[in-house]
């Protein structure tokens, strides 16, 4: 089974902080994504990553930044956290490459993430 | 540009009902459809994807769902809810040769004993 693992299940930090948040997946997947989740929002994509030191913005990438150094491991990296980046946060990956018709995604068990 | 609508944030039912979640799309080309499930403080989980073969996928924990394009949706089913299925679902889209997938804004799906 695909296993994607997230540093910190929840998190609180302080306004103006540098926040690194970690995603580590153990089946060789091309893709990776950062994914914030707010009531009523449904999933916002934040970046992706199509390969290692490759990265695209997604939908909301304002206040957020990218590392992909290693195939397995993506960091989502809050410059200067603001309480408005209070959310759940979700990575995900994907095979991308040979499967890239169907692109399913399996996803970590989120870090949520409170900025005071 | 691909987006995806469900229809109520909230559904409830009670234990043993039909469970009926609705899902409409709009893509340009023909999609590829997932519904995912994300119980309490978990991540989402897929149920189940419907990637131009059969019409009528089935999934897990009994869940079924059709892909109608004449009604551009695929809605979710289950004959008979259990307080288990109590969680939050998202209807996802996605077409050939995108990476991204598009996801609704989720429906609350409550178990009444």
């Amino acid at each position: 089974d695909v296993k994607v693992t997230q540093s910190s299940r929840y998190l609180v930090k302080r306004t103006g902080e540098k926040v690194f948040l970690e995603c580590v997946q153990d089946m060789d997947h091309e893709n990776m994504f950062w994914y914030r989740q707010d009531p009523g929002l449904g999933l916002r994509l934040i970046y992706f990553s199509y390969d290692v030191k490759m990265k695209e913005k997604g939908d909301i990438p304002e206040g957020y930044s990218v590392s992909r150094e290693k195939k397995e491991r993506f960091s989502l990296i809050l410059e200067s956290a603001s309480t408005n980046q209070t959310s759940m946060y979700l990575c995900a990956s994907s095979l991308g490459a040979g499967d890239k018709k169907y692109n399913e995604q399996f996803f970590g068990p989120g870090t949520r993430l409170t900025v005071l | 540009a691909q987006s995806v609508t469900q229809l109520g944030s909230h559904v409830s039912v009670s234990e043993g009902a039909l469970v009926l979640l609705r899902c409409n799309y709009s893509s340009s080309v023909p999609p590829y459809l997932f519904w995912y499930v994300q119980y309490p403080n978990q991540g989402l989980q897929l149920l189940l994807k419907y990637t131009s073969a059969a019409t009528l996928v089935k999934g897990i924990n009994g869940f079924e769902a059709e892909f109608k394009k004449s009604e551009t949706s695929f809605h979710l089913t289950k004959p008979s809810a259990h307080m288990s299925d109590a969680a939050e679902y998202f209807c996802a889209v996605s077409d050939l040769g995108n990476e991204k997938l598009t996801f609704g804004t989720g429906t609350r799906l409550t178990i009444i004993p």
